[in-house]
């Protein structure tokens, strides 16, 4: 699985587009990008994933650069409940699904 | 409600024993996966199982064993060769098909031994 980079911690007010950055520059051309959550001592959640093209569903909404080296997770209209942990992971539908969880970046809404 | 379900949510335990975690989903999917999480920290993978009577090791097996004798079921014993076997537990399963691979995780169970 390729090796994901994000921010440590960002913060974000209430009401405002969160912006979670992604570099997975070595990606691999079968390889999907997801997204998940966990909120605080809870299992994580599953977001959204893409291939090459930007993707939105009732959550968020994913924007995948052209050459696929990094992508872009959009929270819209983040509320306090979106404060979690936000994981990006990049694999292929062909490994058995073992995911790579690295740190994540913590996202802290902010009233 | 279809999902996955571990328990207990909470486990004490004194050094030296052997101590089994329960995960359950009525998901009917073919594939489970167990992790540890550490404070601060990302999930490793422990073991996974893509099939009933299959299971393979996860980055960091040692110490815990698995079975898999119902697709519904995938119960994880931590054995007391675990060095250091207190944190928080999450048991997946996984739905595939065309142009998806997503995982469903379980609320988890936090292990302390004592």
């Amino acid at each position: 699985d390729a090796k994901t980079t994000q921010p440590t911690s960002m913060d974000c007010a209430e009401g405002r587009a969160a912006n979670l950055p992604c570099n997975h520059s070595t990606i691999s051309g079968n390889e999907y990008v997801y997204w998940y959550r966990q909120i605080h001592s809870q299992g994580p959640q599953y977001i959204i994933h893409g291939l090459k093209n930007n993707e939105t569903n009732e959550m968020a909404s994913l924007i995948i650069t052209e050459d696929r080296k990094s992508s872009t997770l959009i929270l819209p209209h983040a509320t306090l409940r979106d404060t979690a942990v936000y994981y990006c992971i990049v694999r292929a539908n062909t490994n058995a699904g073992k995911s790579t969880f690295g740190d994540g970046t913590t996202l802290t809404v902010k009233p | 409600d279809g999902g996955i379900t571990q328990s207990p949510k909470y486990l004490f335990r004194k050094e030296g024993q052997n101590v089994t975690l329960s995960c359950e989903q009525n998901l009917n999917h073919d594939a489970m996966y167990w992790y540890r999480q550490d404070p601060g920290q990302g999930l490793r993978l422990i073991y996974y199982s893509q099939i009933v009577n299959d299971f393979q090791k996860g980055d960091i097996a040692e110490g815990y064993s698995v079975s898999r004798e119902k697709k519904e079921s995938f119960p994880l014993t931590v054995t007391s060769a675990q060095k250091n076997p207190t944190a928080f537990y999450l048991c997946a399963s996984r739905s595939s098909g065309a142009g998806t691979d997503t995982q469903y995780f379980g609320p988890g169970t936090r292990l302390t031994v004592l």
